[in-house]
């Protein structure tokens, strides 16, 4: 079975410009969760999806973060305008509740520079 | 008081030793435990999950919970150089809810 999916998987780009990041959950899994990791900070959640509906978004750093899931299998995180302290490492992560055994799994992340 | 607490290391073992990773959480009310392993520049990987009281092993790796003292800790046996990476300790207060990870202790297992 394929894993989460993350694009790109690598971004550069100039300060103020958008950022879209994008995310296939593992098929069946109904919560989606975005993560950003920096050596400083480490691993931070920044929003939490269950059946495509935002639960905790407290982690969101401020207004030019959105993130959206329009259905099961697609989300979007993105960054408008992005500055240089938006770089880091940002993975998706997937799980399917209502298990006893709620298993979370993480994508190959997106390392994205903002220069 | 932080809610997932890990030694950040490094902790140094040579190959073939026992390497013992320890985890603290502050909510006693916390129903599922988990271990990743995230090496440099990868994501992390789920290696392994404990639900109830006592020892869970998978191969080389020993999960042990205390729920009383609100410890988790994961023992990896006959270490190996492969076994360098940073192992974060996760916990799940509940159902429904989102992960909280602990900062990670780096291993490094010398040959």
């Amino acid at each position: 079975d394929a894993g989460v999916i993350q694009s790109p998987r690598h971004e550069v780009t100039e300060m103020g410009q958008e950022v879209t990041l994008r995310c296939k959950p593992i098929s069946g899994h109904n919560s989606l969760f975005w993560y950003r990791q920096t050596m400083m900070r480490g691993l931070e959640l920044l929003i939490y999806f269950n059946n495509n509906v935002p639960i905790d978004d407290s982690g969101m750093p401020e207004d030019r973060f959105s993130a959206k899931m329009p259905n099961a299998s697609f989300s979007t995180l993105k960054i408008q305008p992005s500055e240089p302290r938006d770089s880091a490492v940002y993975f998706c992560a997937s799980r399917r509740d209502g298990l006893a055994r709620n298993e979370q799994y993480f994508g190959p992340g997106t390392r994205l520079t903002v220069t | 008081q932080k809610e997932v607490e890990q030694n950040s290391g490094p902790l140094s073992v040579p190959e073939g030793a026992i390497a013992s990773l320890n985890c603290t959480y502050s909510d006693r009310v916390s129903q599922s435990f988990f271990w990743y392993r995230q090496y440099s520049g990868k994501s992390p990987e789920l290696i392994m999950s404990i639900y109830s009281n006592g020892d869970k092993e998978d191969g080389r790796f020993t999960a042990q919970l205390n729920k009383a003292s609100q410890y988790v800790s994961l023992l990896i046996r006959d270490s190996q150089p492969s076994d360098s990476a940073t192992y974060l300790c996760a916990v799940n207060r509940e159902a429904g809810t989102a992960l909280i990870f602990g900062k990670g202790t780096t291993l490094s297992v010398s040959s």
